[in-house]
Parts: structure tokens; C-alpha cells; sequence
């Protein structure tokens, strides 16, 4: 089975803080995404990364930034946290080529106080 | 118009009855469709990877798919209470790796 997690459930941050979110797949999948999810709006995408050291932004990328060193490991930089970025992020990853489903880490619930 | 609509609900039902989800779309080159089931406080599952129109079927669960009305269901047969979670729809395009997805229909199976 496909496993992807996320380092942590739970988090509590304060306003202009630097906040990493890390996300580990265990699938050798080459493509990963980060999402937000807001009741109501949905699953939003924030970046995506088809290669080590590629990224790309998706919709809402505005104050995230993306790293990705190594193929497995994809994180998630929030450069100056926000209160509108208290969200549950999630994170997905999919075999290389079109088509292929996404599979989902458990996510991470970030407040920013 | 969004490109994928799911109605919200949230939808009750008792315990063994069937139940239908169901997701329209607008983009006529989503040819690939997936059902995924999100308990709460939890990320979604993947439970239904479909191509094409017609039927496939998985235990208790059935994903439909009508392309020449836009339309897909996903159908739970003998629901159960641990059936209670939200259902999102997703779709792709051939060649394309982000899904486009419902907002996802909330479903509660009461004993």
C-alpha cells in the first residue's frame, strides 16, 4: 500500500513565524502536491513537484514556498505565517505519468494564533 | 459553472440502505474518475479509480460513470455506520496528473 506521511497531526504557531510542514512518501512516486482544505472551498492546490528540485505553483501559492531535495521528501514553507493560512494541509503523491490518482497523507491541522 | 459539482448535504440515511453520490461535470476531456472517502480529521482515501463509461464494482461500493451526460455516481450498498464520512469526486484528463475535485458530499448512516 501507498504511505504518505505527514510529520505532524497538530500544530500551533504564532503570527510572522517561519512554519515547515514535511511530507515523506514511501512509493518512489515521482510527482507530489501540497493542499489546503477549507470547509466550503474545497481541496485548493498550493504547489506541485514533478522531480526532485522541480516545483511548481498551484492556485494559492501566495506565501508558501516549496522544497524538494530529495525524490521521497516534499515540504511545505510557510514564509511569514498568517492567521488566514490557519488550515488543514494535505499532502498527495501519484506514479509519473498522466493519469494517475493521487494518494493522500492523513493531513496536518495548523493553527496560527 | 464549476468545472465539477457535488452537492454538499449533508446526507442521512439508516443503516442498510443504499445510498447514491453523485458529481456532474462540464470538461468533456475528463476521461478518468475517482471516489474517495474522507473521514473526518483524516485524509482522503482512494476508493474507486475508474476509465470510461459503464460500471465497476468493489465490495459494497459501485462507481458509475454516464459520459455522454457528465455524470458519475458512486453507489453503497448495505450502508453501514462506518460508512459515515465525506465522498469526493476527482477527475482527470488523459496525460494530466491534478485532478480536478468536488467539494465533496457529507454522509451520515445512522444506526
Amino acid at each position: 500500500d501507498v504511505k504518505v506521511t505527514q510529520s505532524s497531526r497538530y500544530l500551533v504557531k504564532r503570527t510572522g513565524e517561519k512554519v515547515f510542514l514535511e511530507c515523506v512518501q514511501d512509493m518512489d512516486h515521482e510527482n507530489m502536491f501540497w493542499y489546503r482544505q477549507d470547509p466550503g472551498l474545497g481541496l485548493r492546490l498550493i504547489y506541485f513537484s514533478y522531480d526532485v528540485k522541480m516545483k511548481e505553483k498551484g492556485d494559492i501559492p501566495e506565501g508558501y514556498s516549496v522544497s524538494r531535495e530529495k525524490k521521497e521528501r516534499f515540504s511545505l514553507i510557510l514564509e511569514s505565517a498568517s492567521t488566514n493560512q490557519t488550515s488543514m494541509y494535505l499532502c498527495a503523491s501519484s506514479s509519473p505519468g498522466g493519469a494517475q490518482p493521487q494518494h493522500f497523507g492523513d493531513g496536518t491541522r495548523l493553527s496560527i494564533l | 459553472q464549476k468545472e465539477v459539482e457535488q452537492d454538499p448535504g449533508p446526507l442521512s440515511v439508516p443503516e442498510g440502505a443504499i445510498v447514491s453520490l453523485n458529481c456532474t461535470y462540464s470538461n468533456s476531456a475528463f476521461q478518468y474518475f475517482m471516489w474517495y472517502r474522507q473521514y473526518s480529521r483524516k485524509g482522503p482515501e482512494l476508493l474507486m479509480y475508474t476509465y470510461s463509461s459503464g460500471n465497476k464494482e468493489d465490495g459494497r461500493f459501485t462507481a458509475q460513470v454516464d459520459k455522454s451526460s457528465k455524470y458519475i455516481s458512486l453507489f453503497i450498498r448495505d450502508s453501514q455506520p462506518s460508512d459515515s464520512a465525506t465522498y469526493l469526486c476527482a477527475m482527470l484528463s488523459g496525460g494530466s496528473y491534478i485532478p480536478t475535485f468536488g467539494r465533496g458530499t457529507s454522509l451520515i448512516v445512522h444506526p
